[in-house]
């Protein structure tokens, strides 16, 4: 149980335009979301913080205008990148926890998305 | 902004041999993960320890949280060539949302 799913697992971009990734809980209602980004060699940085029905939380120093997060349904939220460039290429991987995900409530991970901007 | 800072970043050790991998921080966290995280991967949760001075043992795996809930530590015995991966801990506060993420150990271990 507990499988949480990203689409697609890698893309590739042309610098200027918009890409589009997909974070699924698939067997359980996912109150709160998470997006992340791992660059090499590096640890996971918390991006935004996103719950159904609500605006997403962004970290400092992350644009909210650039990544758009859409938590539409308790299943399903997704990170948009807009007009990416070269040095947004990374890995960016998803979390979902069944409850508020406070105080360390247990996040599942997704396999990550490896983004590369051309 | 709390650091959690892991030791060592890399080990490589030969198959059989045991070793710990360490997490330190000056903040106290009101719970504490460990995950392993493949190549191309997301992090795949191990271990959750909540209270101070909390052991917990996962086969071959023992997780300790430390009694201040400042540090934790990872302890591997007889090695094998599957336990190869970058071992994170992450440390959550209580009320917060946010997990904070070692930078990693990663370990290889040689057949």
């Amino acid at each position: 149980g507990a499988v949480v799913s990203q689409h697609p697992s890698w893309v590739i971009c042309k610098s200027g335009t918009s890409v589009k990734i997909e974070c699924r809980s698939l067997d359980f209602q996912a109150t709160t979301m998470f997006w992340y980004r791992q660059f090499p060699k590096q640890s996971l940085m918390l991006m935004a913080t996103s719950n159904e029905g609500s605006k997403a939380t962004y970290e400092q120093g992350v644009e909210k205008d650039k990544f758009l997060i859409n938590h539409a349904s308790l299943t399903l939220s997704t990170l948009t990148v807009t007009s990416a460039h070269p040095e947004d290429s990374s890995f960016y991987i998803c979390s979902a926890s069944p409850t508020s995900g406070i105080g360390g409530d247990t996040q599942y991970f997704g396999p990550g998305t490896r983004l590369t901007v051309l | 902004t709390q650091l959690l800072e892991q030791s060592p970043q890399f080990l490589s050790i030969q198959e059989g041999e045991n070793l710990t991998v360490y997490c330190n921080s000056s903040s106290v966290f009101s719970s504490l993960q460990w995950y392993r995280q493949e190549p191309g991967e997301g992090p795949v949760l191990l271990v959750t320890v909540v209270t101070g001075g909390e052991v917990k043992k996962l086969k071959r795996l023992t997780f300790q949280f430390g009694d201040a809930r400042k540090d934790s530590s990872l302890h591997i015995t007889a090695a094998q060539p599957g336990d190869t991966g970058l071992y994170l801990c992450a440390g959550a506060r209580a009320g917060s949302y946010q997990l904070t993420f070692g930078k990693g150990t990663k370990l290889s271990v040689i057949p």
